[in-house]
């Protein structure tokens, strides 16, 4: 089935640092999504990519559509504390109709003060 | 905004028991769609549904099921419960999927 690796699987940086994450897929997606997750919390949407090649901020976020539709980056610029947790990365699966959001591996950061 | 809705928050089962989780979805969205996430993994894909009728079906036990309400609320049952059924339990309503806060589902 499908599957979104996501690398790398964790990392420790200072704060302030800038901070750069991949999503990389053997299949094509229509829709790539980054979500972040706290602990025993659901995973909050940070930024929603619709179309190839498609660059997107949100504050200090910026998110990138692969060309190929097949990977995605996020970079988080100037870390701060509470950007601790796990992100995820989703793509849009559509077949017939239907419609499901596979989730990648996750990237777990966590930021030195 | 009005956002996701999930209930209970935390539920606790003895093993063989029967569990229901609630799902309210943001109103007027359509499609909701449920996920589990064990300890340390990536929320995996369980069941969904549009307009009441069931989307897609991801690795969701057959001890398992779930449906969708004329109001569009989503409930996912769950019986004979196993151990291995402990997780956090997302449902998503869409598009693009927004997440609840989840139900911590304990099997003692």
């Amino acid at each position: 089935g499908q599957q979104l690796n996501q690398s790398p699987q964790s990392m420790f940086i200072q704060e302030g640092e800038d901070v750069s994450m991949n999503c990389t897929s053997s299949s094509i997606f229509n829709t790539w999504l980054w979500y972040k997750q706290d602990p025993g919390e659901g995973p909050v949407l940070l930024i929603a990519l619709y179309k190839a090649g498609e660059l997107t901020s949100n504050g200090r976020l910026t998110a990138q559509f692969g060309i190929t539709r097949k990977d995605s980056f996020l970079n988080i610029s100037a870390s701060i504390p509470s950007d601790v947790g796990i992100y995820f990365c989703a793509g849009l699966h559509t077949t017939s109709g239907t419609y499901k959001y596979i989730f990648g591996t996750g990237t777990r950061l966590k930021v030195l003060a | 905004a009005a956002g996701v809705i999930q209930s209970p928050r935390h539920l606790i089962k003895e093993k063989r028991e029967t569990a229901t989780l609630k799902c309210y979805p943001i109103p007027r969205h359509d499609t909701v769609y449920w996920y589990q996430q064990g300890p340390g993994q990536d929320p995996q894909f369980l069941i969904s549904f549009y307009e009441k009728m069931q989307s897609d079906k991801g690795s969701i036990p057959d001890r398992f099921s779930a449906q969708q309400f004329s109001d569009y609320h989503s409930e996912l049952n769950m019986s004979s419960l196993e151990l291995g059924d402990s997780a956090l339990y997302f449902c998503a309503s869409s598009s693009p999927a927004v997440f609840g806060p989840g139900t911590r589902l304990t099997v003692l």
